[in-house]
């Protein structure tokens, strides 16, 4: 089964409100990251908060981490109808002190923005 | 700076023949990932390269090979297709070390005939 699980699948806001999507994990990471995909393009970086962190930000976008509930979320605040798209957050596995390479993927969030 | 590119943008073949998808990853980037976006399947890991050596392999059949060069670019190479092959292949590369984030290609789409 996918190590992340997303919440909502689906979401349809305005123009200008915030959305907020949630994902679960289920073993210990190295670190989350959340990227967007763009209907059948590839996947775009938005950020990385590594298993030390609790919260980042980087521009419109806020980044939480709770490792004790396994659980992340991302905000995206004054939404704007190019943030139509999936988005997707990924988790590297502890392997002892090192990495498996490998991010494992939840199922995705399709958030659609209104104009 | 470029970015991850992969060729080509789309290919299609029919059932037992054997396929070739190329990436070149950003200068600079020592490890290259494979990833498999299926319908209804989510994107599943493939392969990890780093310094030409196979790192790690999902759960995917060795019919599913590949090899990364000294430049670091890299092909993955799909044998005996089969039609639930079709996917999109998303290739991403990442710096030395870990904790890095992984940047991906464009993608190639395999459509199985």
């Amino acid at each position: 089964s996918q190590q992340g699980e997303e919440d909502p699948q689906a979401l349809s806001i305005q123009e200008g409100e915030n959305a907020t999507m949630n994902c679960s994990y289920k073993t210990s990471i190295n670190n989350l990251q959340w990227y967007r995909q763009n209907s059948g393009r590839g996947l775009v970086h938005l950020i990385l908060i590594r298993s030390n962190e609790r919260e980042k930000h980087s521009g419109r976008l806020r980044v939480t981490l709770d490792t004790s509930k396994k659980s992340s979320s991302l905000l995206i605040t004054a939404s704007r109808a190019a943030d139509t798209a999936s988005y997707f957050c990924a988790t590297d596995l502890r392997a002892g002190g090192t990495s498996y390479g490998k991010l494992t993927f939840g199922q995705g969030t399709i958030l659609t923005v209104h104009p | 700076e470029a970015g991850v590119t992969q060729s080509p943008t789309h290919l299609i073949k029919t059932r037992g023949q054997q396929a070739t998808l190329r990436c070149s990853p950003i200068s600079g980037h020592t490890s290259v990932y494979w990833y498999q976006q299926a319908l209804g399947l989510g994107l599943q890991f493939l392969l990890w390269y780093d310094e030409g050596e196979e790192r790690n392999r999902g759960n995917f059949p060795p019919r599913f090979s590949g090899r990364q060069f000294p430049n670091y670019s890299s092909e993955l190479n799909v044998n005996a297709l089969e039609l639930e092959d079709s996917a999109l292949y998303l290739c991403a590369s990442s710096p030395a070390g870990w904790l890095q984030p992984q940047h991906f290609g464009d993608g190639t789409r395999l459509s199985i005939l």
